[in-house]
C-alpha cells in the first residue's frame, strides 16, 4: 500500500497549456519533495516543502504543501516540451526513509 | 553538492548468473545510502538502506543483498538472478531535510 497517491497517472497536453499534478495522503509528513525523471535517468530533485501552506515557485513551476501537511500539488504554467517527464512526489516517513508516489507521466506536445 | 556514480549503466544477464552493481558518492561523508528498484514509468521501491559502513537494512525480502564496504561505496548483489530481478536500479544518497540525490541508474535485463 502506497502512502502517497498521485493523480493523474498520465497527462498529455499541448505546448502552452497549464497543468496540475496532485499528491495526496492520509498521513502527515514533515516534508515533501517533488522530483522529475526523464527516461533512462535518475530522478532530479525539484523542490522540498516543509511548512504547511507553503508555496514555492521555480520559474513556471508552482509547488504547494497542504495546510495539514498531507498533500501537495505541482502546477506548471505555459508548459513546454522540455517539461515532459515522470513527476514523483515523496514524503519523509522516518529519519532515514522516503515514501514515493507512483508518479505522473507528463507529455507536452509541441 | 553531491555526485552519485553508478555502473554499469546497462547490463544483460542470464537467469542464474551473479550480479554486482556498484554505487559511489562524491561530495559528502558518512551519507545514508539507498538502493531502489523502479518498474517502467512508475514509482520507486526501496530495497536497502545503510546509515554507515557495514550497516544494512533490508526493506523487501528477495533475491538480492547489499553491502557497504566503504563510507561512500554501496554495492547491490545477487548470487543467482531471477527473471523478476529485471528493472531499473537506482542508488541515492541523503541530503538535508529528507531530500535524496540519485545516480543515473542501471538498467538490468535478465534473460
Amino acid at each position: 500500500t502506497q502512502l502517497l497517491e498521485q493523480s493523474p497517472q498520465f497527462l498529455s497536453i499541448q505546448e502552452g497549456e497549464n497543468l496540475t499534478v496532485y499528491c495526496n495522503s492520509s498521513s502527515v509528513f514533515s516534508s515533501l519533495q517533488w522530483y522529475r525523471q526523464e527516461p533512462g535517468e535518475g530522478p532530479v530533485l525539484l523542490v522540498t516543502v516543509v511548512t504547511g501552506g507553503e508555496v514555492k515557485k521555480l520559474k513556471r513551476l508552482t509547488f504547494q504543501f497542504g495546510d495539514a501537511r498531507k498533500d501537495s500539488s505541482l502546477h506548471i504554467t505555459a508548459a513546454q516540451p522540455g517539461d515532459t517527464g515522470l513527476y514523483l512526489c515523496a514524503g519523509g516517513v522516518s529519519d532515514y526513509k522516503l515514501s514515493f508516489g507512483a508518479g505522473t507521466t507528463v507529455t507536452v506536445r509541441a | 553538492s553531491q555526485t552519485i556514480h553508478q555502473w554499469p549503466a546497462t547490463l544483460v544477464q542470464p537467469v542464474g548468473s551473479p550480479l554486482s552493481l556498484e554505487c559511489t558518492v562524491e561530495g559528502t561523508s558518512n551519507p545514508n545510502l539507498y538502493w531502489y528498484r523502479q518498474a517502467a514509468g512508475r514509482g520507486l521501491q526501496l530495497l536497502f538502506y545503510s546509515v554507515g559502513i557495514g550497516q544494512i537494512s533490508s526493506e523487501v525480502p528477495q533475491n538480492l543483498s547489499a553491502s557497504r564496504p566503504q563510507d561512500r561505496q554501496f554495492i547491490l548483489s545477487s548470487k543467482k538472478l531471477l527473471l523478476s530481478d529485471s528493472g531499473f536500479y537506482l542508488c541515492a544518497s541523503a541530503g538535508g531535510a529528507d531530500t535524496q540525490y540519485f545516480g543515473p541508474g542501471t538498467r538490468l535485463t535478465v534473460l
